[in-house]
């Protein structure tokens, strides 16, 4: 079974850059979360959804984040403009209630 | 005080032994407990769910103690791959703005063969 996939598995690009990172859901999922994870920080929730509706964006740092999530298999996560204290490790999880599936990961580095 | 707290180790154990760790959380309001294994350079796996009677799963077992607000996780017979971070995850009730789902900051995990 296909899990959950984001993409690109590695971004670098310069500060000031937009950058957008991608998940699909494991289908049949109906809660998506974006989380970041840095040393420091550990592992913080970004925003999820319920049904392709926002929840909780409170996590998302400031304005300069967005998240979309269209329709049930896919959703973005997009930085303009990117920063070099953005540089983390971004992962994407879904859920049908309950635990939730991580994907890979995406690791961004913003120089 | 943080809404979740774990000690963040490591816990250097030698194979074959057992070892427990606790997660503690600060609002009572908090519905629903897990926990995760992340290795090195990879993404959270859900380990198992906590319940109120608590859960054992081969040689894990999660407890729930509610009124010292806290999950405790504990492995037997310790095997080489066990060795990675746990994170705790409490979350609240489901379906509104109020919904919080707070990951620990882990506790790492060392086997020693």
């Amino acid at each position: 079974d296909a899990g959950v996939i984001q993409s690109p598995r590695h971004e670098v690009t310069e500060m000031g850059q937009e950058v957008t990172l991608r998940c699909k859901p494991i289908s049949g999922h109906n809660s998506l979360f974006w989380y970041r994870q840095t040393m420091m920080r550990g592992l913080e929730l970004l925003i999820y959804f319920n049904n392709n509706v926002p929840i909780d964006d409170s996590g998302m740092p400031e304005d300069r984040f967005s998240a979309k999530m269209p329709n049930a298999s896919f959703s973005t996560l997009k930085i303009q403009p990117s920063e070099p204290r953005d540089s983390a490790v971004y992962f994407c999880a879904s859920s049908p209630g309950g635990g939730q599936h991580f994907g890979d990961g995406t690791r961004l580095s913003i120089l | 005080r943080k809404e979740v707290e774990q000690d963040p180790g490591p816990f250097n154990v030698p194979e074959g032994a057992t070892v427990a760790f606790n997660c503690t959380y600060s609002n009572s309001a908090s519905q629903s407990f897990f926990w995760y294994r992340q290795d090195c350079r990879k993404e959270p796996k859900l380990l198992m769910s906590v319940y109120s009677s608590g859960n054992e799963d081969g040689r894990f077992t999660a407890q729930l103690n509610r009124a010292s607000q806290y999950i405790s996780l504990l492995i037997r017979d310790s095997k080489l791959s066990d060795s990675a971070t746990y994170l705790c995850v409490v979350t609240r009730a489901g379906g509104n703005r109020d919904d919080k789902i707070i990951f620990g900051k882990g506790t790492r995990l060392h086997i020693l063969p």
